[in-house]
C-alpha cells in the first residue's frame, strides 16, 4: 500500500539547520510529484512547495524562497526538506504529500520542527 | 485571489449528520476543491475530490458516511452516522496556476 514514512522530531536552536526526510514506498516515486505542508502549532495548514520527482525541479510557495531546500534520492524513493537559518517562527510540524491529479492523496504522518534557544 | 473560506468550529450528535460547506473565493466558483481530515495528533488523511457538479471520487477505504455535493461557489461535506471517531478537524484544498491553497478548516465535534 502506498506509504510516506517521514523522519522524527528535531529539536534545534535558531540559525542551525535541518533536514526532514520523507520515504514513499507502495507506488513508483517518479510517477507523482511531491509537495511539503507546513501546520504551525494550533494553526491550520500551509502549503510550502513541491518538488517534480522526474526533473527534481523545486516550487516554492510565496514566503518559502531562500531558506527553504526541497531535494530527491530517487535511488531510495526519498524526499527531503533542508530549512537552514532556522528561525523560532519555523517551529511546525512539517508533512510531504503525494499529488495525483491535483489533490493530495497520501500523506506523511508529519516531523515536528522545533526551534528555541 | 484564490482563497477557501470555512467556518471554524461545527458540532453533530453521535449518530446525526453533519454538512460543513467551504466557500470558493469570487471568480473560482467552477474550481474543484478536496477534502482532508485530520484527527488529533495526526497527519491529514485525504477524504475525497469534489468537483463543482458534485460529482466526486473518494480515497481508499473511504466510508460511505462521507459524501460531498457542490452548489455555486459552494462545496459541502456531509458526514452522515456520524461516530466519535469523526471528530476532527476538516480542511478543503484547491489549486490554482502554480498555487495550491488550503481553507482554515473546521473543528467538528461530536457530542
Amino acid at each position: 500500500q502506498v506509504q510516506m514514512v517521514q523522519s522524527g522530531s528535531e529539536m534545534k536552536k535558531p540559525g542551525a539547520s535541518v533536514k526532514v526526510s520523507c520515504k514513499a514506498s507502495g507506488y513508483t516515486f517518479t510517477s507523482y510529484a511531491m509537495h511539503w505542508v507546513r501546520q504551525a502549532p494550533g494553526q491550520g495548514l500551509e502549503w510550502v512547495g513541491w518538488i517534480n520527482t522526474n526533473t527534481g525541479n523545486p516550487t516554492y510557495a510565496q514566503g518559502f524562497t531562500g531558506r527553504f531546500v526541497f531535494s530527491l534520492d530517487s535511488s531510495v524513493s526519498t524526499a527531503y526538506l533542508q530549512i537552514t537559518s532556522l528561525k523560532a517562527e519555523d517551529t511546525a510540524v512539517y508533512f510531504c504529500a503525494r499529488i495525483r491529479n491535483d489533490v493530495f492523496d497520501y500523506w506523511g504522518q508529519g516531523t515536528l520542527v522545533t526551534v528555541s534557544s | 485571489q484564490l482563497v477557501l473560506t470555512q467556518s471554524p468550529s461545527a458540532s453533530a450528535s453521535l449518530g446525526a449528520s453533519v454538512k460543513l460547506t467551504c466557500t470558493l473565493s469570487s471568480g473560482h466558483s467552477s474550481y474543484a476543491i478536496a477534502w482532508h481530515q485530520q484527527q488529533p495528533e495526526k497527519g491529514p488523511r485525504y477524504l475525497m475530490r469534489l468537483n463543482s457538479d458534485g460529482s466526486h471520487t473518494k480515497g481508499d477505504g473511504i466510508p460511505d458516511r462521507f459524501s460531498g455535493s457542490s452548489s455555486g461557489a459552494e462545496r459541502y461535506l456531509t458526514i452522515s452516522s456520524l461516530q466519535s471517531e469523526d471528530e476532527a478537524d476538516y480542511y478543503c484544498q484547491t489549486w490554482g496556476t502554480g498555487i495550491w491553497v488550503f481553507g482554515g478548516g473546521t473543528t467538528l465535534t461530536v457530542l
